[in-house]
This record gives C-alpha cells, structure tokens and sequence, in this order.
C-alpha cells in the first residue's frame, strides 16, 4: 500500500496566485516527519519545507507554508504568490522514525506549471 | 561553498559493463543515500550509509554495489546484472537524525 500519496499528478496556477499540492500519508508510527521537495527540469531534489509530527504550528518558509492535518494524515504544500521559476515537479516524503532505519518513504510527485 | 557533488552528470554504457558513479559532499554529514529515479515515478531507494564502513540494502538493490570508505564519499557501482540501469539517479545526504536530506545534481544513466 503507498505510504505516501500524492492524487494530483498536474497542476497549473496562474502567476501571482497561490496553489495547494496535496499529499496524504499512512503511517502508524507516533514519530515521524514530512518533507516537501522540488525538482526543477535540472533533475536536482531542493529541500523546501519540514513538519515534525509533534509540531503543534504548521511550517512556513517564505512563500511556502504546510498545512499539516494530523488527524486526516495529510501534509499539503501551499505556495503563496506563484513564481514562473515554481514551475516544476513537487514531491511529498516521510521519515518514519521507529526503529533504527530513519528512511525517507516518497510519494510520485505533482507537476506544477505556473502560467504568466 | 559546502554540498554534495556527483559526477558524471551524463553516462552512457555498453550492455554487460560496470560503471561506478561517484558522490562525495563535505558538509560533514553522516548518513548518505543513493536514489533511483524512472520517468513518472518516485524516488526509489538503492543503498544508504549511515556510516563509515556501514552501509543498508534499500528497496532495489539488487544489480548495484557501493562502498562507504570515507565519510565524504559514497560511489555507486551499477553491475551488469542490472537488468534496466537506464535511469536518473541521486545521491543524497544527511546529518544522522536530523530533518532533511541535500541532494546532488544527479548522473543520468543510459545503457546503449
């Protein structure tokens, strides 16, 4: 079963608009942590944005915020004031921390195309 | 300027020959990953370190060989028996039980 679920496989946004990439998670681990990337055409992962479980405010970084639901088990990306250079592929990943093999589980990602 | 650096960033190969990918970073992290990524799919886990001398099998090792020597590098042997190895593969790293992972630029692999 997929740990990590990301329903929006395209998404467009309007320059100057803001969009919300969803991202579901299953995990029955009372630790763990969410993870949001970008990968531009240039093929590398940039880190954007964590959420421990524990957490009782939702991240923000600039113009990128995350609005954790604990109770529904989602993580979703908000991205204020779209940007042409957020034009790119976003993944969703989690860290479940039981036991000594901290991996990052990682969803199949949402592109996002930003139109001027 | 601290990161991780992976090269070649292009490599071709003939059928049945091994190739070594490298990755060395010096942010001084210990926990070191090698991904694998296929068009419309996610990031596939090969091998992690978490440190020197230690190294786990991820979710697709099978075909691949790597080696933890030094804490700055981790290179990737794709093996002939391989059986698809055209793909994007990333190399990633991480202060161990810290939050998140900084990624090289990737190598793109293609079997001609």
């Amino acid at each position: 079963a997929q740990k990590i679920t990301q329903t929006q496989p395209g998404m467009f946004v309007q320059e100057k608009e803001a969009v919300t990439l969803d991202c579901t998670y299953d995990t029955s681990d009372q630790s763990y942590g969410l993870f949001w990337y970008k990968q531009p055409s240039s093929g590398e992962m940039i880190f954007l944005i964590y959420q421990g479980s524990y957490d009782e405010q939702n991240a923000t970084e600039g113009r990128y915020s995350l609005n954790f639901q604990k109770a529904r088990k989602s993580a979703n990306l908000v991205i204020s004031a779209s940007q042409l250079g957020d034009s790119a592929m976003y993944f969703c990943a989690m860290r479940e921390d039981a036991g000594n093999n901290r991996k990052l589980i990682w969803g199949l990602g949402t592109s996002l195309a930003v139109n001027p | 300027d601290g990161g991780i650096t992976q090269s070649p960033k292009y490599l071709f190969r003939k059928e049945g020959q091994n190739v070594t990918l490298s990755c060395e970073q010096n942010l001084n992290h210990d926990a070191m990953y090698w991904y694998r990524q296929d068009p419309g799919q996610g990031l596939r886990l090969i091998y992690y370190s978490q440190i020197v001398n230690d190294f786990q099998k991820g979710d697709i090792a099978e075909g691949y060989s790597v080696s933890r020597e030094k804490k700055e590098s981790f290179p990737l042997t794709v093996t002939s028996a391989q059986k698809n190895p055209t793909a994007f593969y990333l190399c990633a790293s991480s202060i161990l039980r810290n939050t998140e992972a900084f990624f090289g630029q990737g190598t793109r692999l293609t079997v001609v």
